[in-house]
Formats: C-alpha cells, sequence, structure tokens
C-alpha cells in the first residue's frame, strides 16, 4: 500500500463545477503538500499546510490530522485548471513523499 | 530572479551509457532535492544535497549519484543507463532555515534506447 494516496486518479468536470480531490496518508508528517502539474512537467506548489484549511483564490485545501486525510477543492473550475494534481507529505526534512497525482480536465 | 533552471530539457541516451544532469537552485536556496518520476506515476525521491553533502537518500541503486557546488548548484549523475531509468528527472529546491515549499523546475525528460 503506497503512503499517499488520492482519489479519484482521473477527473472530468464542465466549467463552473465544484471540484473536490482527496489524499490520504499512512505516515507520520509535519506538512501535507498540495502541488500542480501541467503536461510540460514543470510542478508548482499551491499549499503546504499542517492543520487547517487554507484558502487561495478559487482553491481550497483541508486537512484533518487526526484522521490522515486531507482535500483540495476547486470553486467554479475553469478549462485552465486541467492539470495533474499531486498530494505530497513532508517529514522532518524537506523529503516529499508523492501521490500518484489526479488528471483533472475540465471542459467549456 | 530566476527560479530552479535544470538543463538540458531533454536527453536521448542507450542503455549502458552514462548521463549528467544539472541543476541550479532558486536564488537564495541552498538545498536541492533530485525526483524521478516514470510516466503516469507521482515523483520519486532520489536524494539530497545541504552543504556539498548528500543529506539523505531514497531506495536508489548507487548507479544514481550526486554532486552539489559551492555555489548551491548541482549535478545528478546516472551510470550504466536501464531501460527502466527513462523518466523525468525533477530538481527542487528550498532554503534549508526557512519552512516553505520546494520550488521545482521543469525537469530533464530522459528517454533510454
Amino acid at each position: 500500500k503506497n503512503e499517499v494516496e488520492q482519489s479519484p486518479q482521473n477527473l472530468t468536470a464542465q466549467e463552473g463545477e465544484f471540484i473536490t480531490i482527496n489524499c490520504s496518508y499512512s505516515v507520520g508528517i509535519s506538512a501535507l503538500h498540495w502541488l500542480q502539474q501541467h503536461p510540460g512537467g514543470g510542478i508548482v506548489s499551491l499549499f503546504m499546510l499542517s492543520s487547517g484549511k487554507k484558502k487561495h483564490g478559487r482553491l481550497i485545501a483541508t486537512i484533518n490530522i487526526q484522521e490522515k486525510h486531507s482535500s483540495l477543492h476547486i470553486t467554479a473550475s475553469h478549462p485552465r485548471d486541467s492539470a495533474v494534481y499531486i498530494c505530497a507529505v513532508s517529514g522532518n526534512t524537506d523529503k516529499l513523499i508523492f501521490g500518484t497525482g489526479t488528471r483533472l480536465q475540465v471542459f467549456p | 530572479d530566476a527560479g530552479v533552471t535544470q538543463s538540458p530539457t531533454h536527453l536521448i541516451k542507450t542503455r549502458g551509457q552514462q548521463v549528467t544532469l544539472r541543476c541550479s537552485p532558486k536564488s537564495g536556496h541552498d538545498t536541492v532535492s533530485w525526483y524521478q518520476q516514470a510516466l503516469g506515476q507521482g515523483p520519486q525521491f532520489i536524494f539530497q544535497y545541504y552543504e556539498e553533502e548528500e543529506r539523505q537518500r531514497g531506495n536508489f541503486p548507487d548507479r544514481f549519484s550526486g554532486h552539489q557546488f559551492p555555489n548551491y548548484s548541482s549535478e545528478l549523475n546516472v551510470n550504466a543507463l536501464l531501460l527502466g531509468d527513462s523518466a523525468l528527472y525533477l530538481c527542487a529546491s528550498s532554503n534549508t532555515r526557512v519552512v516553505s515549499p520546494q520550488h521545482f523546475g521543469d525537469g530533464t525528460r530522459l528517454s533510454i534506447l
């Protein structure tokens, strides 16, 4: 079993829909990360959180430490949100343990 | 302010050859981590360099080695290339004194024929 599990693996949505991507982890962590990867390969950090909830524009990330679960929400989705969204966790060092990613496609 | 830069962007090698990939960290960053991402998978941690030394290592064979230079830039070397080494190699940098997300380069796509 992977240390970081994401669901769903693939997700399609119509523009404007509310989207949720889930992440569960089985190891002790100091922080959980949500990242975005576009087809070219580059990865951009969206959120780094260790408790509660963070919001940036139309993106919201939540974490429940007791349940070892996090969610990434996208409100009013747009075709430009199409990308792979990856959950990762880190411990006492910078080393990241990644999930396999969720491929999101938003259609107009 | 340049972010993390990697070179080359693409590389084609044959089995048994050796390859060197390069990474320049974001300005102000002193720690470099390398990851391997196979097609359709999440990145896997290879190793991390800080103060010119390997600080941590993932589950990769000794064919994978690295180096960090005094200017914090880093190289990843892979010897005796195998078909399974075909992947996107990502470099990420951070500042060890600041709790913040790592910054990633665009990666080097390595294809082994």
